[in-house]
């Protein structure tokens, strides 16, 4: 099966300007998590969906960071305006069910701001 | 809010040995754990699922299990290769619909 899908690969830009990221998940998994790893830290979640419904967006910065999941399938996470503290690699999951199913993640998208 | 520690942080060993990393949660109501290995620039491969109902999980050189009572986790790998450096990340979730919080990683560096 096809792994999940993310794009761009990298991106750098400067700080205030936004930038978005594209996730497309594994065929038929109907959870998707975008998540924060800051270098020589773990990963941080930001949003989950079930669907196109939010399940929990509790650590999602909502005055520059937001998310969506139209049509339940491909998701976008936008950052405007962005900030140096946003440097980092975001990663998109996807899981079949809940994680019992388990988590396949996408090659992330390494984000500098200048 | 569950907190995940890896222990060690860092670990460098010869080829050829035996190793185990360690994973503890502050919460012990772990429902599942999944461990995953990173490498430099790359995405989060998936090493083993432990589900719900079960309490150890085996492929080739790699063991992990997982003691719900005390909330600690290891990961054993057997017969250690060079191609075993990475970050190995363990992340646990305390039910089903709730998403996996993950620990910083232990860095496993394997000299030939």
């Amino acid at each position: 099966e096809a792994g999940v899908a993310q794009s761009p690969r990298y991106k750098i830009i400067e700080k205030r300007q936004s930038v978005a990221f594209w996730c497309n998940p594994i065929s038929g998994h109907a959870t998707l998590y975008w998540y924060q790893q800051i270098l020589g830290q773990g990963p941080k979640l930001l949003i989950q969906f079930q669907n196109n419904g939010v399940v929990d967006d509790s650590q999602l910065p909502k005055d520059r960071f937001s998310a969506e999941r139209l049509k339940g399938v491909d998701s976008t996470l936008k950052i405007q305006p962005a900030k140096l503290e946003d440097s980092a690699v975001y990663l998109c999951a996807s899981s079949f069910g809940g994680s019992d199913y388990g988590y396949t993640f996408g090659s992330g998208t390494r984000l500098t701001v200048v | 809010k569950q907190e995940v520690t890896q222990i060690p942080a860092a670990l460098s060993v010869p080829e050829g040995e035996n190793l185990v990393l360690n994973c503890s949660f502050t919460d012990s109501a772990i429902y599942n754990l999944q461990w995953f290995r990173q490498d430099p620039g790359k995405g989060l491969t998936s090493l083993l699922l432990i589900q719900s109902s079960q309490r150890e999980q085996t492929s080739g050189r790699l063991n992990a299990s997982l003691d719900k009572s005390s909330g600690r986790s290891t990961l054993y790998i057997a017969a250690s290769q060079p191609g075993d450096s990475a970050t190995y990340l363990c992340a646990g979730s305390s039910n089903s619909g709730y998403a996996l919080n993950f620990g910083k990683g232990t860095s496993l560096l394997v000299t030939p």
